[in-house]
């Protein structure tokens, strides 16, 4: 089977514009959670969607979305780029949901000027 | 709340060493633990989780690791290190959607292992 997928791996972006990334789930999976990964702040999460419903979502600002469509790939955007917004945004997949193991994608690495 | 506490940001072992990484955790329901490993530029891979069951538990790599419910821990172990297995852990908690509550994954701030030859 193959892995989670992501795109684009790096991306460079300047202050106040937007930006949409993109992750392709383990085929089969439901579940799709997105997280941020900062040296300062470590692995924080995003939100999750199931069945292209947002189920859970974390303490970021309303600058962060994301949706999911029927194929359950899921996309997050961002909108009004702040440079404290560089960092690792990792996808993860699971199954029947967020009980299930979660299988992390390498990861988008996103840069703000 | 839960919560994740790794003990040691870095942890430096020789080859043929025992690597042991501290993970105490924090939940008002019985826990999903999971270990993580993070090589350079790429994402998180599972090593082992617990659940339910056998509190030991085997993973990937030679790794075990114990769920201890009166320490609240859930230490990450492995009797020989080996070069390979430099990069970075975390120790990770969820809820699995018991209770109500989001069974999202709460990461520890990780810990970063270095194995000198």
């Amino acid at each position: 089977k193959a892995g989670v997928t992501q795109t684009p791996r790096y991306l460079i972006k300047t202050r106040g514009q937007q930006v949409t990334l993109s992750c392709s789930p383990i085929s089969g999976h439901r579940s799709v959670s997105w997280y941020q990964q900062t040296p300062g702040q470590g692995l924080q999460f995003l939100f999750e969607y199931f069945s292209e419903t947002q189920r859970n979502k974390g303490n970021f600002p309303g600058r962060f979305s994301g949706r999911q469509f029927s194929n359950s790939r899921s996309e997050m955007n961002v909108s009004t780029l702040e440079l404290g917004d560089s960092a690792l945004y990792l996808c993860a997949s699971s199954g029947q949901g967020s009980t299930d193991t979660q299988y992390f994608g390498p990861g988008t690495r996103l840069t703000v000027l | 709340a839960q919560s994740v506490t790794q003990l040691g940001s870095h942890v430096s072992v020789s080859e043929g060493a025992l690597v042991l990484l501290r993970c105490n955790y924090s939940s008002s329901v019985p826990p999903y633990l999971f270990w993580y490993v993070q090589y350079p530029n790429q994402g998180l891979q599972l090593l082992l989780k617990y659940t339910t069951g056998a509190t030991l538990v085997k993973g990937i790599n030679g790794f075990e690791a114990e769920f201890k419910k009166s320490e609240t821990s859930f230490h990450l172990t492995k009797p020989s290190a080996h070069m390979s297995d430099a990069a970075e852990y975390f120790c990770a908690v969820s809820d699995g959607l018991r209770g109500g509550s989001q069974g999202n994954l709460i990461f520890g701030k990780g810990t970063k292992l270095s194995v000198k030859p």
